[in-house]
């Protein structure tokens, strides 16, 4: 079967670095991409990679290694408002994308 | 703007009665998505489109049906919809990079 795994929740305080990991486990692979979704909100688009490597992109970064079928989101000085879910995506044969479950981020002061 | 419309955005029906959720885009993107998304499971993908008259099946398409006859237009049907189908439903747009564009999604209740 497909599927992606990260963990349910994660706490850190504001400032604070935090690193969402994600594994996948899929029928092929195209690229890992990152979403972030508030209450209440709909997802929106963080940052992809299709290559091994750190993608950059302000705060958040990203990092992928297709060899150990193995990313994650780094966020770094965190702010109350980065309190939210981030979904791992994979698009595994070239058209359908498997979502993870979400990790619950919890930014404290 | 770029956007993706989604309506309606809630909806309270009974079980059997055909129901169309639609969905628009304006970035010119070949490729759109359903999703619903359940607590603890995620989004899961129903049905997607590469392009005009070309719709697949995703993870959990059954019970739904699509149709893809203009390029920004790509609608979700349920032709009897039943309780296990309540839930929240995204539509996309995926452009360059499988950056997607989510509408504001329908809330959907099944009585």
């Amino acid at each position: 079967g497909q599927s992606l795994e990260q963990p349910s929740e994660v706490t850190a305080v504001e400032g604070a670095i935090v690193q969402i990991n994600c594994t996948y486990q899929t029928s092929g692979f195209y690229g890992l991409s990152w979403y972030q979704q508030h209450d209440g909100g709909a997802p929106t688009f963080l940052s992809y990679n299709a290559l091994d490597g750190l993608e950059e992109t302000g705060r958040f970064s990203s990092f992928l290694s297709r060899s150990d079928s193995y990313g994650y989101l780094l966020l770094q000085e965190l702010q109350m408002k980065d309190s939210a879910s981030y979904f791992c995506a994979v698009r595994d044969n070239g058209q359908n994308f498997v979502f993870g479950p979400g990790t619950r981020l919890s930014v404290l002061p | 703007e770029a956007q993706v419309t989604q309506n309606p955005r809630y909806l309270i029906t009974v079980t059997g009665k055909k129901l169309t959720v639609t969905c628009s885009q304006n970035m010119n993107h070949e490729y759109m998505s359903w999703y619903r998304q359940d607590p603890g499971l995620g989004l899961r993908q129903i049905y997607y489109s590469m392009n005009v008259e070309v719709t697949d099946k995703g993870d959990v398409p059954e019970g739904y049906k699509v149709s893809r006859k203009e390029k920004r237009n790509f609608p979700l049907i349920l032709e009897s919809p039943s309780p296990n189908q309540t839930s929240l439903y995204f539509c996309a747009s995926i452009g360059s990079g499988d950056t997607q564009y989510f509408g504001p999604g329908t809330r959907l209740t099944v009585l």
